[in-house]
């Protein structure tokens, strides 16, 4: 596709409920980072991916939070037994060099 | 942690004048860059300036650095109504983990 593209855009779900988000990054992007964004804050990062590389998951908020990405493309973040203060904005970006290309995001409302 | 730090937290200006914000940071850099984000077309990367560069244009966006004083400016020239948005400066301390400030937010006035 011509841009990073992000499902669902929206999710709803109940405390405690387990969620998947699920990021398509542009085609040919080595890198691909999951960042989260709460009202009216900037972004804060969660966890970077680089080619066949480890990950930093450095800025994963608790072991609530996993990350995958397979076949080097398609990246998945899980967020185990959902809590309030996970709603936020969950951005995905993906780069070839330095400028990152965002996703639209999925807005997460955890009631 | 928030490395970098936007001042104002929100401006609102006439159509036609010029914004500037600022944004401090607190360790040193690679490069900086700037993002705007609207809620039609998400988050978009605007400018890089690398740390050996002073000032950088693009259209009617002009960034200065000043590496002494760990702080960069975005001046937006002749504002549109379309310049309405969130701008965020990031920093990049170790070459991909950007570090985001909270924001400016741009009202441009028709």
């Amino acid at each position: 596709g011509a841009g990073v593209s992000q499902s669902p855009s929206n999710k709803v779900t109940e405390k405690g409920k387990d969620v998947e988000l699920r990021c398509d990054p542009i085609s040919g992007h080595t890198a691909l980072y999951w960042y989260r964004q709460s009202l009216g804050q900037g972004l804060e990062f969660l966890i970077y991916f680089q080619g066949n590389s480890a990950p930093d998951k450095s800025g994963l908020p608790s072991d609530r939070f996993s990350a995958e990405r397979t076949g080097g493309s398609v990246s998945t973040l899980t967020i185990q037994r959902t809590q309030q203060e996970d709603s936020a904005v969950y951005l995905c970006a993906s780069s070839f060099r330095v400028e990152q290309f965002f996703g639209p995001g999925t807005r997460l409302t955890v009631l | 942690s928030q490395q970098g730090e936007e001042d104002p937290q929100a401006l609102s200006i006439q159509e036609g004048e010029n914004a500037t914000m600022n944004c401090s940071y607190k360790t040193s850099i690679n490069n900086l860059q700037w993002y705007r984000q609207n809620s039609g077309r998400g988050l978009v990367h605007l400018i890089l300036i690398r740390s050996n560069e002073r000032e950088k244009h693009s259209g009617r966006l002009r960034v200065t650095l000043d590496t002494s004083k760990k702080s960069s400016s975005l001046l937006i020239t002749a504002s549109r109504a379309a310049d309405t948005a969130s701008y965020f400066c990031a920093t990049d301390p170790n070459d991909y983990k950007l570090s985001f400030g909270a924001g400016t937010t741009v009202t441009v006035r028709a």
